[in-house]
């Protein structure tokens, strides 16, 4: 069964826009943490934000926030005032068990001017 | 404050060869992860170390794929008799001993080595 699930494979938003990316998880583990990392061509992993599951608030840094609806397994990605350089791969990724991370497939982001 | 440092960046290793990737962790970080990237795919979890134990390597292919983090120098992922479906990106992550103040093993990630396989 799939721990992580990004349904959308590619998004399309317009610069200056908001874009929400989406993200499901699976886990019987009561601890457990959300992190969502941008991968763009050049291939290195960028850490985003990061959401544990006993936080009470939905985490945000910068133009990024997590729509965590712990109750729903859902920590989508919230991207405001897209910009250019937001156009990458987005990986949601889920820590259980130990420190290990399991990834979802990804979600292309594309920006258009 | 170096960041986790990978080389070499990229590999190119022919059929039945032996590829050494590796990884240098963040300064103060102990534990160190080894994710394995196919085309087009999410990354996929390999092996869990710490110096000198392996924690986790429940990800790891049971034939010709070994891992060490040794007391002194860097993690190595050794790859024995490459075939063409080990091409990919492999990722090295650290993290702290501890988790950070939220409670957080923020993983920092390596630039990653391209492996092709010929």
């Amino acid at each position: 069964a799939q721990k992580i699930t990004q349904t959308q494979p590619g998004m399309f938003v317009q610069e200056k826009e908001a874009v929400t990316l989406d993200c499901t998880y699976d886990t019987s583990d009561p601890s457990y943490g959300l992190f969502w990392y941008k991968q763009p061509s050049s291939g290195e992993m960028i850490f985003l934000i990061y959401q544990g599951s006993y936080d009470q608030q939905n985490a945000t840094e910068g133009r990024y926030s997590l729509n965590f609806q712990k109750a729903r397994k859902s920590a989508n990605l919230v991207i405001s005032a897209s910009q250019l350089g937001d156009s990458a791969m987005y990986f949601c990724a889920m820590r259980e068990y130990g420190n290990k991370l399991v990834f979802g497939a990804g979600t292309i982001l594309r920006v258009k001017s | 404050n170096a960041g986790v440092m990978q080389n070499p960046r990229h590999l190119v290793r022919r059929r039945g060869q032996e590829a050494r990737l590796r990884c240098s962790p963040m300064k103060g970080h102990s534990h160190v992860y080894w994710y394995r990237q196919l085309p087009e795919e999410g990354l996929k979890f390999m092996v869990y170390l710490q110096k000198e134990n392996i924690i986790d390597e429940s990800g790891m292919p049971k034939e010709r794929f070994s891992a060490e983090f040794p007391k002194e120098g860097p993690s190595i992922l050794r790859i024995q008799q490459v075939v063409r479906g080990d091409s990919a990106a492999y990722f090295c992550a650290s993290s702290p001993m501890s988790p950070s103040t939220d409670g957080t093993y923020e993983q920092y990630f390596g630039p990653g080595t391209r492996l092709t396989v010929t």
